[in-house]
């Protein structure tokens, strides 16, 4: 069973949609939480960190929820500009993260 | 401030040949990690240097081997290419205490 493991879509969603990844993990000593994104051909940048308490960055919400080895990211109100793929990410010590494969999402106009 | 620097963007080897990437850390970071993406997965960790030092490695054989710089800069080798190897290889760094990694564009490497 991998480490971290998240649904790799594609997930099509309208503009202005609301859209909700999900993502488990399996490593009950992780240390921390991360969705990363990623455009085509480029490198993943930090979209946000996760917390057990949740987090709300504009549109983006994440949660942790440790009990059930868990970790969703809730986007409102999509944009065009949305469309990447979405990583989860777990720092399981040390700082060595370890990535799911990745969910792909695309805005449609 | 320059940000976490790649080289070269992209390179075709064939196989049983060797290949030297290279990077150069986030001003103020003194923590490169590596990590290989193959098409359609998510990075896979290869190893860490901190203080000149592997830090710590993930499941890569042998043939994958690095080095830091004083500058703490990075290089990774890889020796006796696979056609499996081909992969966009991501440099990132850090700062000590910091959970926050910041990834370069990458190397896409080719193996033929």
């Amino acid at each position: 069973r991998k480490e971290v493991e998240q649904d790799p879509g594609p997930f099509n969603v309208p503009e202005g949609a609301t859209v909700a990844f999900n993502c488990t993990y399996s490593n009950s000593a992780s240390q921390s939480f991360f969705w990363y994104r990623q455009d085509c051909r480029k490198e993943p940048k930090l979209l946000m960190s996760v917390y057990s308490s949740g987090n709300e960055d504009g549109r983006f919400t994440a949660q942790l929820n440790r009990a059930s080895q868990y970790i969703s990211l809730l986007i409102r109100d999509s944009k065009l500009s949305d469309s990447a793929t979405y990583l989860c990410v777990g720092d399981f010590g040390n700082e060595k993260l370890t990535f799911g494969t990745g969910t792909r999402l695309t805005i449609i106009p | 401030d320059a940000g976490v620097t790649q080289s070269p963007t992209h390179l075709i080897k064939t196989r049983g040949q060797q290949v030297t990437l290279r990077c150069s850390p986030k001003s103020g970071h003194d923590t490169v990690s590596w990590y290989q993406q193959a098409l359609g997965q998510g990075p896979q960790f290869i190893f860490q240097y901190y203080e000149e030092e592997e830090r710590q490695r993930g499941n890569f054989p042998d043939r994958f081997s690095g080095h830091q710089f004083p500058n703490y800069s990075s290089e990774l080798n890889v020796n006796a290419l696979l056609l499996g190897d081909s992969a966009l290889y991501l440099c990132a760094s850090s700062a000590t205490g910091s959970e926050t990694q910041y990834f370069g564009p990458g190397t896409r490497l080719l193996v033929l």
